[in-house]
C-alpha cells in the first residue's frame, strides 16, 4: 500500500514565526487533504489539494504530484495554530479511503 | 447547517457488550465516512457510503463491525461483542459528491471498553 510520511514529527515555534510542514507519498494520488486536529480533538479540513497551490489567509499549501510531495506553509504563527497537522491521501481506485500520515505536532509558544 | 453531528460523545461499555453510534452528516453531503483513531495515531479508514450504498470497507474491519446508512441520511456504526482493543475515538465525516471536496469531520464518539 501507499506510504505517507510527514516531517518533522514535532515542531516548537515562537508566536509570529513561520514554518513549513512536509508530506511525502509513495504513489500517485487522486486526493490529498491537509487537516488540523486541535488540542480538543476536532479535525478541521484545511485544504483539498491533489496538485497545485492554494492559499487561505496565513496558510498555504503546494502539492507537486509528479514528485510526490506536498508542503503546508504557516506564516505568522499564533498559539491557536497549535495541534497536530495531518496529511491524508487516496490513491488507485479508491475515492473514500484516505490514508493518513502520522502527523506533525505543532506547539506555538506565546 | 451545524456540521457533522455524532452521538453519543462518550461511551463506556463492558467487554462483550454491543454498542451503536450515530452520525448525522451535513444535509447536502451524499458521501459519509467512518474512521477510527487511537491515541497518537492518525485516523484509520473503516468504511464509506455514497447515498445509501456502502462502497468501500476496510479489510481491517472485522465481522463484528457493521455500518448502515438507510435512505442515505444518517448512519449507524455497530460493534458487536466489544473487546478492549476496540477502545478508540470513532470519527464520522461527510463530503459532497465528487472528490474535489474536502471532508468535514464530526467531533467523534470516544469508546472505552472496560
Amino acid at each position: 500500500g501507499i506510504q505517507v510520511e510527514q516531517s518533522p514529527p514535532d515542531l516548537i515555534l515562537q508566536e509570529g514565526a513561520n514554518s513549513t510542514l512536509r508530506c511525502n507519498f509513495s504513489d500517485s494520488v487522486n486526493n490529498l487533504q491537509w487537516f488540523h486536529q486541535n488540542p480538543w480533538g476536532q479535525l478541521i479540513n484545511l485544504f483539498y489539494i491533489p496538485s497545485g497551490t492554494k492559499q487561505n489567509g496565513r496558510l498555504s499549501a503546494t502539492t507537486v504530484a509528479t514528485e510526490r510531495y506536498s508542503l503546508l506553509y504557516i506564516s505568522s504563527s499564533q498559539t491557536t495554530d497549535s495541534g497536530v497537522y495531518f496529511c491524508a491521501v487516496a490513491y488507485g481506485g479508491s475515492q473514500g479511503n484516505l490514508i493518513f500520515g502520522k502527523g506533525t505536532k505543532l506547539s506555538v509558544k506565546p | 447547517d451545524t456540521g457533522v453531528s455524532q452521538n453519543p460523545r462518550h461511551k463506556i461499555t463492558k467487554r462483550g457488550q454491543n454498542v451503536t453510534f450515530r452520525c448525522d452528516p451535513i444535509s447536502e453531503h451524499n458521501r459519509l465516512y467512518w474512521y477510527r483513531q487511537t491515541l497518537g495515531q492518525g485516523p484509520e479508514f473503516l468504511t464509506y457510503f455514497q447515498n445509501e450504498a456502502q462502497l468501500e470497507k476496510s479489510r481491517l474491519l472485522s465481522d463484528r463491525f457493521s455500518a448502515e446508512r438507510p435512505k442515505g441520511s444518517f448512519s449507524t456504526l455497530e460493534i458487536q461483542r466489544t473487546e478492549q482493543g476496540d477502545s478508540a475515538m470513532y470519527l464520522c465525516a461527510s463530503s459532497a459528491l465528487g472528490v474535489a471536496y474536502g471532508y468535514t469531520f464530526g467531533s467523534g464518539t470516544r469508546l472505552t471498553v472496560v
